[in-house]
Order: structure tokens, then C-alpha cells, then sequence
């Protein structure tokens, strides 16, 4: 069980938005600790799209945005598209735990 | 350009141990930390340590402290992970990645070193 909770899975249309949710406590996220979001397409390496809860990388569609409140955080695909169909993944780090944690992962779907 | 080399896949039986290197290039080595995260088939990403390069200082995954070691020999640009006592539930596609310089997310990635633990 993931410290940080995310959704198993959620889809869309193309052209939708789609939100992914983070959800943390408050030795982690709510401790101020920064949020990153990667994506894994089927069979790569994980790829950072959101670092430090809301920058997107250079080279990143500007259709991804993320935001943080509180004890969790998010991650928005506006106009969702073919090439964004994915597993997604948050990262931070647990005081409690003294270590990087990591969501369990959500699948995105695009239908 | 930035590279992250990994070794190559492993079989190893149950109670052996395995090494796992990965090789830096492109930067300065010494500047940064590299992480150790690894992903069991069909399954999400877990974080098992990671060590500054400059000092040696390293972190574990407390579910993993005691079976693991993070080591690195700057001479060559190489960080090892060294796990012992495998399990068949240690099977999954291991991971280093590059810790970015100023912040803490993972800005380069390895290609990645299945290890396989059967009897």
C-alpha cells in the first residue's frame, strides 16, 4: 500500500481533461515537501512531466499542469490526446519515513 | 549528453545476491545524487535508496535496509546497488536515476536492468 494514494486508472476522450489526484498526509506532502509527476509510456523509462508541484519541464506539452494543496496534489491533462495514454506516477519525500515515496501509479486511457 | 548505463539482466537464485551497476556520463559525477527505484512486473515504481556521489553518504528504503548497499567509485563514474538475500518477490526491472542538482525530482534515468530471482 502506497503512501501516496492515486486513482488505479482514469480515461477520457481525446480533446477532455482528465485529473489525477495525489492524495498524502501531513508528513509528507503536507509537511511543505515538494511534488513531481512522471509519465511511463508502455515499455520506457519514466519521464518527469510537473517537478516542484506546478513547473513543467522544457519539451513538455503545455497541456500538462499540476497544482498542490494542503495534504495532496494534482495533476490536469487539458486536451487529452493519443500520446498521452500512460501510467503516471507522483513522488515526494516522507519525514515519517525518511525516504522518497511514490504514488501507486495511475493508467490513464485515452478511449 | 547526459547517459545513465545500466548493466545488463540477471538471473540469480533465491538467497543469492546480485550487483547492479550504473554508469555516468555527460556531467560532473561528483555534483549529484543518484537514486535506486525499481518496478516488479505490472506493478508501480518503488524507491529503494539513494547516495550523494561526493561523500559516499548514502539513504535506504527502510523495507529494504539490511539487504541492500549503495556504493560508488567516482574514479570510474559508477554507482552499484548490491542486494542480498534474493527473493522471488525481489524480481522487477531496477532503476538509477539522477537526483537534479538544486531541486528533488529525477531528471535522467537509466534504461533500466531486469533481475530475474527463480529457482
Amino acid at each position: 500500500q502506497s503512501v501516496l494514494t492515486q486513482p488505479p486508472s482514469v480515461s477520457g476522450a481525446p480533446g477532455q481533461t482528465v485529473t489525477i489526484s495525489c492524495t498524502g498526509s501531513t508528513s509528507n506532502i503536507g509537511a511543505g515537501y515538494d511534488v513531481h509527476w512522471y509519465q511511463q509510456l508502455p515499455g520506457s523509462v519514466p519521464k518527469v512531466v510537473i517537478y516542484d508541484n506546478t513547473h513543467r519541464p522544457s519539451g513538455v506539452p503545455d497541456r500538462f499542469s499540476g497544482s498542490k494543496s494542503a495534504t495532496s496534489a494534482s495533476l490536469v491533462i487539458t486536451g487529452l490526446q493519443a500520446e498521452d495514454e500512460a501510467d503516471y506516477y507522483c513522488h515526494s519525500f516522507d519525514s515519517s519515513l525518511s525516504g522518497v515515496i511514490f504514488g501507486g501509479g495511475t493508467k490513464v486511457t485515452v478511449l | 549528453q547526459v547517459q545513465l548505463v545500466q548493466s545488463g539482466a540477471e538471473v540469480k537464485k533465491p538467497g543469492a545476491s546480485v550487483k547492479v551497476s550504473c554508469k555516468g556520463s555527460g556531467y560532473s559525477f561528483r555534483n549529484y545524487a543518484i537514486q535506486w527505484v525499481r518496478q516488479a512486473p505490472g506493478q508501480g515504481l518503488e524507491w529503494l535508496g539513494w547516495i550523494y556521489a561526493a561523500n559516499g553518504n548514502t539513504i535506504y528504503s527502510r523495507d529494504l535496509q539490511g539487504r541492500i548497499a549503495i556504493t560508488r567509485d567516482t574514479s570510474a563514474n559508477i554507482v552499484y546497488l548490491e542486494m542480498s538475500s534474493l527473493k522471488s518477490a525481489d524480481t522487477a526491472v531496477y532503476y538509477c536515476a539522477r537526483k537534479h542538482v538544486a531541486r528533488t525530482y529525477l531528471d535522467y534515468w537509466g534504461q533500466g536492468t531486469l533481475v530475474t530471482v527463480s529457482s
